[in-house]
């Protein structure tokens, strides 16, 4: 009964340096998010997958790249990690219905 | 403009009090709208979804006004558990699943 499983749960990064946030759902969704929450500015779509093998563009997909590695797995890569980029990630998936089932997300931080 | 707009709060309620707080959005062909509940440093969680029609889910009743582009919940005899931030989230129309959500109103109960 795993749902969204995010790894890790907490990161610093040194400015410059990259990584990869991984995602994982086990509800056999279609379509997976990746959004960034910062104080006062609720969830920020940064990238969706429709399905296996798409991609789009959210709100801020500025310095991330993602990859829909097959139906369960969705992940987000900073290439070049910046203290702009500190925040909280939630991966998420949703139902035919609309409704979005988040991970336990991953606290960020770039110094 | 924000797209969803609410009242940041925090709302202090005593226990066993009634409140409610109202969420507005910006695009007139919004078609879903949800609360979704979320626990300090936590993910956000569906807390029930809003008809038309209104509805109610045991102490919570959620409604949507679309002439005047704003959906509101209702918590009875609140709990001391009741206390979270809650989120309003609208999709969009031309979405096939992306959300926008509101930065949130935070409720707090008080013994």
């Amino acid at each position: 009964n795993a749902g969204v499983t995010q790894t890790p749960k907490f990161q610093v990064l040194k400015t410059g340096q990259s990584m990869t946030l991984q995602c994982a759902q086990d509800m056999n969704h279609n379509s997976m998010y990746w959004y960034r929450q910062d104080p006062g500015m609720g969830l920020r779509l940064i990238y969706y997958s429709a399905s296996e093998g798409t991609t789009d563009k959210g709100e801020v997909p500025n310095g991330y790249n993602v990859s829909r590695l097959n139906k369960r797995e969705f992940s987000l890569r900073l290439e070049s990690a910046a203290p702009s980029q500190t925040s909280v990630y939630f991966c998420a998936s949703s139902d035919p219905v609309n409704i979005q089932y988040f991970g336990a997300g991953t606290r960020l931080s770039v110094l | 403009r924000k797209e969803v707009e609410q009242d940041p709060g925090p709302f202090n309620v005593p226990e066993g009090a009634t409140v409610a707080f109202n969420c507005t959005y910006s695009n007139s062909a919004s078609q879903s709208f949800f609360w979704y509940r979320q626990d300090c440093r936590k993910e956000p969680k569906l807390l029930m979804s809003v008809y038309s029609s209104g509805n109610e889910d045991g102490r919570f009743t959620a409604q949507l006004n679309r002439a005047s582009q704003y959906i509101s919940l209702l918590i009875r005899d609140s709990k001391l558990s009741d206390s979270a931030t809650y989120l309003c989230v609208v999709t969009l129309t031309d979405s096939w699943g992306k959300l926008q959500f509101g930065a949130g109103t935070q409720v707090v109960v008080t013994p």
